[in-house]
């Protein structure tokens, strides 16, 4: 089984809908991250937890919130999406220290009409 | 440089031969470079996690070297196979910043 799962993977929605993107991990890790990929852009944080009990902004969350409902579950929500936010999403994990290798999800593909 | 940058973005290379490309990164507050591969349809899996310079670091054919002073990593892969087919990202870290700053990677392409 995958480390890191992401539901749903593929999703098409409306201008204007509110949207749930959920990521799960066994990792036991403490740190979990969202992050968008856009053609010919590197991934883009768009929100960071490092405990249950931790949320920080990234460089792109304007128009995201997630909740960190659990050490294991990482949520993303767009509010009201928009065809702009047509986009990859991974969600990631890491257990903090120098090394920090972050491990990622399947990745989500969202089109927002 | 205050970007990740990775070049070529593209690159196109003959099974069997040797091909490398290069990550430059903000070399001020440096803390980690990361390398990741990214298969089409998968999740970007880690290869390398650098830290000091001078530092090299080997899996099988593909190695990465490390110089802090000028801020670039080059990523090598011996004698290029299919499989190798992928994107190679590279991230930065700073001290004192918790987040990873991705370069928009290089697209290997390898023709049998």
């Amino acid at each position: 089984d995958a480390d890191v799962t992401q539901t749903p993977r593929n999703r098409i929605t409306k201008t204007g809908k509110r949207i749930m993107l959920e990521c799960s991990q066994t990792k036991g890790h403490d740190r979990m991250y969202w992050y968008r990929q856009d053609p010919g852009l590197g991934l883009r944080l768009i929100y960071y937890s490092f405990d249950v009990k931790d949320i920080n902004k990234g460089e792109i969350s304007d128009g995201y919130s997630v909740s960190r409902q659990a050490q294991a579950k990482f949520s993303l929500s767009l509010e009201s999406a928009i065809p702009n936010q047509t986009a990859l999403y991974f969600c990631a994990t890491s257990g903090g220290g120098t090394q920090e290798t972050q491990y990622f999800g399947p990745g989500t593909r969202l089109l927002v009409l | 440089i205050l970007n990740v940058e990775q070049s070529p973005q593209s690159l196109h290379v003959q099974e069997g031969d040797s091909t490398n490309f290069t990550c430059s990164f903000p070399s001020s507050n440096f803390y980690a470079l990361h390398w990741y591969r990214w298969e089409t349809a998968k999740s970007p899996e880690a290869l390398f996690v650098m830290t000091l310079n001078g530092d090299e670091k080997k899996k099988g054919r593909i190695s990465a070297t490390l110089n802090t002073k000028e801020g670039y990593s080059y990523l090598y892969i011996k004698g290029s196979q299919p499989e190798d087919s992928a994107t190679y990202l590279c991230a930065s870290r700073n001290f004192g910043n918790e987040k990873l700053t991705f370069g928009t990677g290089t697209r290997l392409t390898i023709i049998p």
